[in-house]
């Protein structure tokens, strides 16, 4: 079974730009969530997906954004990009909601704003 | 959701078990323990999770402790493919938790296998 899937793997962004980050679930999994780390800040939870609908959200500005498709892909989107939205953006997906059902992540995108 | 205390550091000789301990005094009685490790540069891999009881996997064992209030992550034959950074969360279980994953994660382990 193939596992969760990002793209793109490495992007570079202009500051004031916006960027579109995808994420392709594991076949079967309803549930999407999305992680910002940084070496300063960690893992840090954006926001969680289940059917469509945004089920949480962590404490991140306006400028961050999320969305899931029918086929549970999911895409996230940082508007009017700061250097310090410079990290590694991670994608992770599960079977349900409940917390006995473990979060496989993907390997993430590497954004670079500069 | 509860926090954990992980040592920063550890080294384990290859061939040899290595134990990571995970202290989470202030768990929840429907909160799991996680494990997961993340390689330089890639996802965090999920290892193994449990509620009260021990656990096994092809990975790794985890021992809880009776109170819950601490965790013990085992692999058995250490390698140098096991050199990561080691995480342990707790998170809320079943669908009372609002259906949401929110995990966090707290600085983890970085256990160094050494040849």
């Amino acid at each position: 079974k193939a596992g969760v899937t990002q793209t793109p793997r490495y992007l570079i962004k202009t500051r004031g730009q916006q960027v579109t980050l995808s994420c392709s679930p594991i076949s079967g999994h309803r549930s999407v969530s999305w992680y910002q780390q940084t070496p300063g800040q960690g893992l840090q939870f954006l926001f969680e997906y289940f059917s469509e609908t945004q089920r949480n959200k962590g404490n991140f500005p306006g400028r961050f954004s999320g969305r899931q498709f029918s086929n549970s892909r999911s895409e996230m989107n940082v508007s009017t990009l700061e250097l310090g939205d410079s990290a590694l953006y991670l994608c992770a997906s599960s079977l349900g909601t409940g917390s006995g059902s473990p979060l496989h992540f993907g390997n993430g995108t590497r954004l670079t704003v500069t | 959701d509860a926090k954990t205390t992980q040592p920063p550091s550890m080294d384990c000789a290859e061939g040899r078990a290595a134990n990571l301990p995970c202290n989470h005094s202030t768990i929840s009685g429907n909160e799991y323990v996680y494990w997961y490790r993340q390689i330089h540069s890639q996802g965090p891999q999920y290892i193994i999770h449990g509620l009260k009881n021990n656990e096994t996997n092809e990975m790794a064992s985890l021992i809880i402790t009776e109170d819950r209030k601490s965790s013990t992550l085992i692999l058995p034959h250490a390698t140098l493919r096991d050199t990561a950074v080691y995480y342990c969360i707790v998170r809320v279980a079943g669908v009372n938790s609002g259906g949401y994953q929110k995990v966090t994660f707290g600085t983890g382990t970085k256990l160094q296998v050494i040849p």
